[in-house]
């Protein structure tokens, strides 16, 4: 598509349930990330696919985070037992992944709010 | 890990004053980006700088790459109320993932 898409926009959940983000990058873009953004705050990077590499887990905050990109293209972000804490805005970026040339375009945000 | 500062953390100013905030790192990046984020947006890119001591403009923004590779700022010249919002530097370092900074949440009174 022409720009980075992800679903849902906004996500009421209960304390304790699961919940999948999706996050659908520009057309041929090898690179992924998702960050995490609480209210009127900066952007805590969760994790980083780049091609067929290992991906970068380093940024994921507990074990009940985990995220998976099918084919080179979509990615699901999955919380397990969601806590009051996770409430916050998701977002996903992609880039062409080419060297020196690391420009990200990032989606709109899942508003993910627990209750 | 690589650590971005960036200042000021917030701005209060008025509509026609300039704006000025910078990031500063303690390692050498080989690409500074700016970014603006809109309420209930994500963030959008302003201005990409692949060289020591670039300096490139954008309409009223301008933003430089230090010479030193471990800086950059960025300015905006006769703000108006549009320009609220967060604004973000990021920096990549060889082959490795952007790091980006805080944020400066910038407010505009009319």
């Amino acid at each position: 598509g022409a720009g980075v898409s992800q679903s849902p926009s906004n996500k009421v959940t209960e304390k304790g349930k699961d919940v999948e983000l999706r996050c659908d990058p520009i057309s041929g873009h090898t690179a992924l990330y998702w960050y995490r953004q609480s209210l009127g705050q900066g952007l805590e990077f969760l994790i980083y696919f780049q091609g067929n590499s290992a991906p970068d887990k380093s940024g994921l905050p507990s074990d009940r985070f985990s995220a998976e990109r099918t084919g080179g293209s979509v990615s699901t972000l999955t919380i397990q037992r969601t806590q009051q804490e996770d409430s916050a805005v998701y977002l996903c970026a992609s880039s062409s992944g080419a060297p020196g040339a690391n420009v990200l375009t990032f989606g709109a945000g899942s508003r993910l709010t627990v209750l | 890990g690589q650590q971005l500062n960036q200042s000021p953390q917030s701005m209060f100013i008025q509509e026609g004053e300039d704006v000025s905030m910078n990031c500063t790192s303690s390692s050498i990046f080989n690409t500074w980006l700016w970014y603006k984020q809109d309420p209930g947006e994500g963030p959008v890119l302003l201005i990409a700088l692949y060289k020591a001591g670039e300096l490139t403009s954008n309409g009223r923004l301008t933003a430089q790459f230090g010479i030193t590779r471990k800086d950059s700022f960025l300015n905006i010249s006769a703000s108006i109320p549009s320009d609220v919002g967060i604004y973000f530097c990021a920096g990549q370092r060889g082959g490795s993932r952007l790091t980006f900074g805080e944020g400066t949440q910038l407010t505009v009174n009319p």
